[in-house]
């Protein structure tokens, strides 16, 4: 079965810095990788997805993520953080009909 | 625009008090989804809908159960609701199952068993 690691719980970055959160999936083959946002209280907000193709995806509020198939990665990057991208960041994989697998989360604070 | 709404966004309800949630959708998509997210962990599927297929995780409790009466409603019934089941509760819908395809989430029903 498919799993993803993020494995940083939380980071703080100042506004302005840039940002990478990690995300680490195991399964034997490529499979769906999305990115998700969760502001405080609310529902999941999708980022962006790799499917195939260009491995640097283009997502929504500035963000982008590479997909590195020889380190099983899909790191999230922005290359300048916003106070309002303080935030809960899901990693999340899908392999055929199986459910959507998400890593456990890491948390983003931003510092003035 | 089109959406995936929950309501209530707050429920508290008594230990062993029966609570329903509900989710509506105007996406018009074959797929519905409830899924359970404790605090500070990552959601957890509890089972979905394809069309009136119901589908459920082999781990969820048999107190959950679901009904979607039509295309755009679904509900999440706790018949007996436990301490350990205060939770948001996110409500998300896609076109179809296929791996590719995106899920839209609802803004969550956050729980409160007392």
């Amino acid at each position: 079965a498919q799993s993803v690691t993020q494995p940083d719980i939380h980071i703080t970055v100042s506004e302005g810095a840039s940002l990478e959160l990690r995300c680490n999936y195991s399964y034997g083959a490529t499979p769906y990788l999305f990115w998700y946002v969760q502001s405080p209280g609310q529902g999941l907000q999708l980022l962006l997805k790799y499917f195939s193709g260009d491995t640097l995806v283009q997502g929504i509020k500035g963000f982008e993520a590479e997909f590195k198939r020889s380190q099983s990665s899909f790191n999230l990057r922005k290359p300048s953080v916003h106070w309002s991208d303080a935030a809960e960041y899901f990693c999340a994989v899908r392999a055929g009909n199986t459910p959507l697998v998400f890593g456990k989360g890491t948390r983003l604070s931003v510092i003035a | 625009d089109a959406m995936v709404i929950q309501n209530p966004r707050y429920q508290v309800t008594q230990f062993g008090k029966p609570v329903t949630l509900s989710c509506s959708q105007t996406l018009n998509h074959n797929v519905m989804y409830w899924y359970q997210q404790k605090s500070s962990q990552a959601p957890k599927l509890l089972f979905h809908y394809y069309d009136k297929d119901f589908n459920n995780e082999a781990d969820t409790p048999d107190n959950f159960q679901s009904r979607r009466p039509n295309t755009s409603f679904c509900f999440l019934d706790i018949r007996s609701p436990g301490l350990g089941d205060t939770a948001m509760y996110l409500c998300a819908t896609s076109r179809d199952r296929g791996q590719g395809n995106e899920q839209f989430f609802g803004p969550g029903t956050r729980l409160t068993v007392l």
